[in-house]
């Protein structure tokens, strides 16, 4: 059962444009939204998360739009840079004691120069 | 400072085999997971550890699979009777007391398992 969709599987940008990738859940009792950002062959690392009491959370070039009565989310990378070329994965989980995330399939972001 | 540290990083391995991977957590982090990563999925959780005890192991696939943390800092997931499909990329995670943690979860680099 796939609880968290994830789309597009893959996306190219060229640099200095707008990177969003989008993604749906089905769980109403998930209240915690990150996003990993993955480099081949090194673990998920934490790039932002956000948890439904707020509708966009903003850090730096990276933006998390919640839109909680459709039950999507998205990530929004502006002025994207060949640096920001990676895997992304969204992920979700519910209230209480342990992070037991489900993620999204992925999306393999490139960054043309 | 050290993150986690997940021994071996590669692992080849023949189709019935016995495995153990090695999971080496954040000093101070008392909640560590383990993960699977399938070619070009998304990590699907395994087992959750809140101190020694295994708090969560709903994901474990089969009875073949097993972890443990016996004095709640280093954990070992074992394997039995490996199968060509037990073959991805196993994820260790900690993170530091539920109450007081923002969420976020630190990986290790995994092991890749490949069985033959």
């Amino acid at each position: 059962q796939q609880q968290v969709k994830q789309s597009p599987q893959s996306l190219i940008v060229q640099k200095g444009g707008i990177s969003i990738i989008n993604c749906a859940y089905e769980n109403t009792a998930f209240d915690y939204f990150p996003w990993y950002q993955q480099f081949p062959g090194k673990g998920p690392a934490l790039l932002i998360a956000i948890r439904p009491d707020v509708s966009e959370k903003k850090e730096g070039r990276f933006t998390i739009s919640f839109n909680k009565s459709a039950k999507q989310f998205s990530l929004h990378i502006m002025d994207s840079q060949p640096g920001d070329s990676a895997t992304y994965f969204c992920a979700a989980s519910k209230r209480g004691g342990a992070q037991k995330l489900v993620f999204g399939q992925g999306t393999r972001l490139t960054i043309n120069p | 400072g050290a993150g986690v540290s997940q021994t071996p990083s590669n692992k080849v391995t023949e189709k019935g085999k016995y495995v153990e991977l090695r999971c080496d957590p954040i000093s101070g982090h008392t909640a560590l997971y383990w993960y699977r990563q399938s070619l070009g999925q998304g990590p699907e959780f395994l087992i959750y550890f809140q101190g020694t005890g295994a708090a969560d192991d709903s994901g474990l696939p089969n009875d073949r699979f097993f972890a443990v943390r016996p004095e709640g800092s280093v954990s070992t997931l074992k394997i039995q009777r490996t199968e060509r499909g037990d073959s991805a990329v196993y994820l260790c995670a900690s993170s530091p007391r539920t109450s007081k943690n923002t969420g976020e979860l630190f990986f290790g680099e995994g092991s890749r398992l490949t069985v033959l």
